[in-house]
């Protein structure tokens, strides 16, 4: 059972264009992590959020977790090639439980 | 100290062999993880330790596969008789209770099994 559903799960944009990944799910998450992951490396974490309604900003990326705790959406403005690559969000259940999402795959073209 | 460890980065190997992965994690981090990640898909808990104790294992690790953290630093992931099954990238991460157990990975281990 997948707990938590990312979409969309592939995306190819322009160079330039913004684009919105949401990360969604029924349970109630203590946290949430976003990553990013290239081919043939293991996920980077890019940001916590721990608060509901609570919003992040890394440069050009904002990240928000639902009120409920249950959902994140992560915006991209201006999307640059090198933010290519697979985007993961990851729920944690409890103090230790991780649970990643089915991935939203990113191409930005040049 | 920068990161999660982990070795051999790639190993192919025949079906029926067994093969062993080696992490390291970031110094200090009391918990361990293995995750297994395949094409396509987000990474899967395997088991996780905290300090030198298992304290939970998925279903998804058969008894063909065993996990160890003999010390509470180093941990080793142990496939006997692989199957073609079993090829995908192994994900080694460790966190610190302290910092929001936020979890940091390591670069993966690949597995084919041929």
């Amino acid at each position: 059972t997948q707990l938590l559903e990312q979409s969309p799960q592939f995306l190819s944009i322009q160079e330039g264009e913004n684009l919105t990944v949401y990360c969604n799910s029924s349970s109630v998450f203590s946290s949430l992590q976003w990553y990013r992951q290239e081919p043939g490396e293991g996920p980077v974490l890019l940001v916590t959020v721990v608060t509901g309604g609570e919003v992040k900003k890394l440069k050009r990326l904002t990240f928000q977790f639902g009120d409920a705790r249950k959902d994140s959406s992560l915006h991209i403005t201006a999307a640059q090639p090198g933010d290519t690559g697979l985007y993961l969000c990851a729920g944690v259940r409890g103090t230790y439980k991780y649970i990643f999402g089915t991935g939203t795959r990113l191409k930005v073209l040049a | 100290d920068t990161g999660v460890s982990q070795n051999p980065r790639h190993k192919i190997t025949k079906r029926g062999q067994n093969v062993t992965f080696r992490c390291d994690p970031i110094s200090e981090h009391n918990r361990l993880y293995w995750y297994r990640q395949t094409l396509g898909q987000g990474p899967e808990f395997l088991t996780y330790f905290q300090n030198e104790a298992q304290l939970e294992k998925s279903r998804l690790l058969s008894d063909r596969f065993s996990a160890e953290r003999p010390k509470g630093s180093f941990s080793t992931l142990e496939i006997q008789r692989t199957e073609q099954g079993d090829s995908a990238m192994y994900l080694c991460a460790s966190s610190l209770v302290v910092q929001g157990n936020t979890i940091y990975f390591g670069e993966g281990s690949w597995l084919t099994v041929v």
